[in-house]
C-alpha cells in the first residue's frame, strides 16, 4: 500500500502565483486534513474534511482553499501564494472509531515562497 | 480549548544519558486521546504511542518510557540511554473530541544526542 501520497514534494513559487497541493490516499479512509508545520510552531490545522464533499475550518485557514471531490483524494489550494505560507505542509488520513485518531501521514510538501 | 504545552523547546545530551521530555495539556474532555510523534531529520512523522485517557498505566516500549498523570495533566516521555539515531523532534499532541478527531500539537522538543 502507498498510503498517503503527497504532491509536489518540494515548490518553489513566486508571490501571488497559485497552485494545488494533491494529498492521495488508498486506504479507504474517510476523514482527512491538512497541518502546516513552522519552525518552533508545531503542527497547525489548516482545514479538514470528514467525508467526501466536506470540508471545515481548521485554526489557520485564511488563505487556502480545499476540496474533497473524492473520497481519496483531498487538495490544497492557495490562490495568492504570500511568503508566510512558506512552510512544510503535511497530509494526514484517518478512520474514525475503528482506530481513534489513527492517523496516517504524508511524507509532507515543503513549499517556499518568494 | 485544548492546549498542549512542550516548555522544552531544545535539549542536548550525550549519548546514553537519560531523558525526559515534557508535556502539559489543557482539555475539559473527560475523554480523550494523548500522542507522541518523532521527526527525525529526514522529515516524516512517526507515530510513537496513543494513550486513552482512561488508561493511566505507564507504557515501556524498549528504551522508550511513558508517563501519563491526569492529576497534573501532563504525559512525559522519557529515553532510558540515549543514541544519536534519537535525535529528532518529538511533538506531544492531543486528540480533539469534538468528533473530527483533530489532533492539537505542541511546538515541540528538538533532541539532540551527542556521541
Amino acid at each position: 500500500n502507498a498510503g498517503v501520497t503527497q504532491t509536489p514534494k518540494f515548490r518553489v513559487l513566486k508571490t501571488g502565483q497559485s497552485m494545488t497541493l494533491l494529498c492521495a490516499q488508498d486506504m479507504n479512509h474517510e476523514y482527512m486534513y491538512w497541518y502546516r508545520q513552522d519552525p518552533g510552531m508545531g503542527l497547525r490545522l489548516i482545514h479538514y474534511s470528514v467525508g467526501e464533499g466536506t470540508t471545515a475550518k481548521g485554526e489557520v485557514p485564511d488563505g487556502y482553499n480545499v476540496s474533497r471531490l473524492k473520497k481519496q483524494n483531498f487538495l490544497l489550494g492557495l490562490e495568492s501564494a504570500a511568503p508566510s505560507q512558506t512552510s512544510v505542509y503535511f497530509c494526514a488520513s484517518c478512520m474514525p472509531v475503528r482506530d481513534p485518531y489513527g492517523y496516517t501521514f504524508g511524507s509532507g510538501t515543503r513549499l517556499t515562497v518568494v | 480549548a485544548q492546549k498542549v504545552t512542550q516548555a522544552q523547546t531544545e535539549i542536548s545530551v550525550v549519548e546514553k544519558e537519560d531523558v525526559t521530555l515534557d508535556c502539559v495539556y489543557e482539555t475539559r474532555d473527560t475523554t480523550y486521546y494523548l500522542f507522541w510523534y518523532k521527526q527525525p531529520p529526514s522529515g516524516e512523522l512517526v507515530f510513537l504511542i496513543r494513550r486513552n485517557s482512561f488508561d493511566e498505566q505507564n507504557e515501556i516500549s524498549g528504551r522508550y518510557s511513558w508517563n501519563f498523570q491526569k492529576s497534573t495533566s501532563s504525559f512525559n516521555f522519557t529515553i532510558t540511554a540515549s543514541q544519536v539515531v534519537d535525535s529528532a523532534v518529538y511533538f506531544c499532541a492531543l486528540g480533539d473530541q469534538g468528533g473530527s478527531e483533530k489532533l492539537v500539537f505542541g511546538k515541540g522538543t528538538k533532541l539532540t544526542v551527542n556521541p
